[in-house]
């Protein structure tokens, strides 16, 4: 079975802090994505990174990084110089590339990141 | 290109009405995903279609819901005899024949049972 855990239910930072949402997962499968999305309060999911069990490297995009490390089963969301317009509900992901879980993501339950001005 | 559709973005049913929601996935992707956010609660899969064709239905209700997507026209996702804990954010997903690791969702149609 497919899980994923993040343990933050709620963070909340001032203006211009970094940030970094915790997420791990559990699969036994050896190839398998992971993702993050955002929800913003207007509730749509929007699309973040998508990361492969092959590639290790971490990735930056802007103000947004993520660290993937495979030994710990973990992929993990920074956010550097926080904003207020970050304030939303981040959500990691997990999709296997076979098996029975072919084809559907396994979500976190979310973290509800407050960015204070 | 347009995005995932989904309509209505809100619906009001009584409860033991049926709730129709429906989902147009972008042009060119073939097969369609529903998911169901309950409330405080991440996304949980309920589906996964092709055309004329459910791939896995694992995640769904075994009673009252069902899921099609025909050769022609949107998906349905299709509650019979609603209760309140139906009351959820239901999201539909598609994606290109090469893969599901591209899921592209809508935006959500927002259900409330009363």
């Amino acid at each position: 079975a497919q899980k994923v855990t993040q343990a933050q239910t709620e963070i909340s930072v001032v203006e211009k802090e970094d940030v970094t949402l915790d997420c791990v997962y559990e699969t036994r499968d050896t190839t398998y994505y992971l993702f993050w999305y955002k929800q913003p309060p207007s509730g749509e999911l929007v699309f973040l990174i998508r990361r492969n069990s092959f590639d290790e490297q971490n990735e930056i995009s802007g103000r947004y990084s993520w660290n993937f490390q495979k030994s710990t089963s973990s992929f993990n969301f920074t956010i550097t110089a926080s904003q207020v317009v970050d304030s939303a509900v981040y959500f990691c992901a997990l999709g296997s590339a076979g098996g029975t879980s072919y084809g559907k993501l396994t979500f976190g339950q979310g973290t509800i990141l407050t960015v204070h001005p | 290109n347009a995005g995932v559709m989904q309509n209505p973005r809100h619906l009001v049913r009584r409860r033991g009405q049926e709730a129709r929601l429906r989902c147009s996935p972008m042009k060119g992707h073939s097969h369609v995903y529903w998911y169901r956010q309950l409330p405080e609660e991440g996304l949980k899969f309920m589906v996964y279609l092709q055309k004329e064709n459910i791939i896995d239905e694992s995640g769904m209700p075994k009673e009252r819901f069902s899921a099609e997507f025909p050769k022609e026209g949107p998906s349905i996702l299709r509650i019979q005899q609603v209760v309140r804990g139906d009351s959820a954010a239901y999201f539909c997903a598609s994606s290109p024949p090469a893969g599901p690791w591209e899921q592209y969702f809508g935006p959500g149609t927002r259900l409330t049972v009363t």
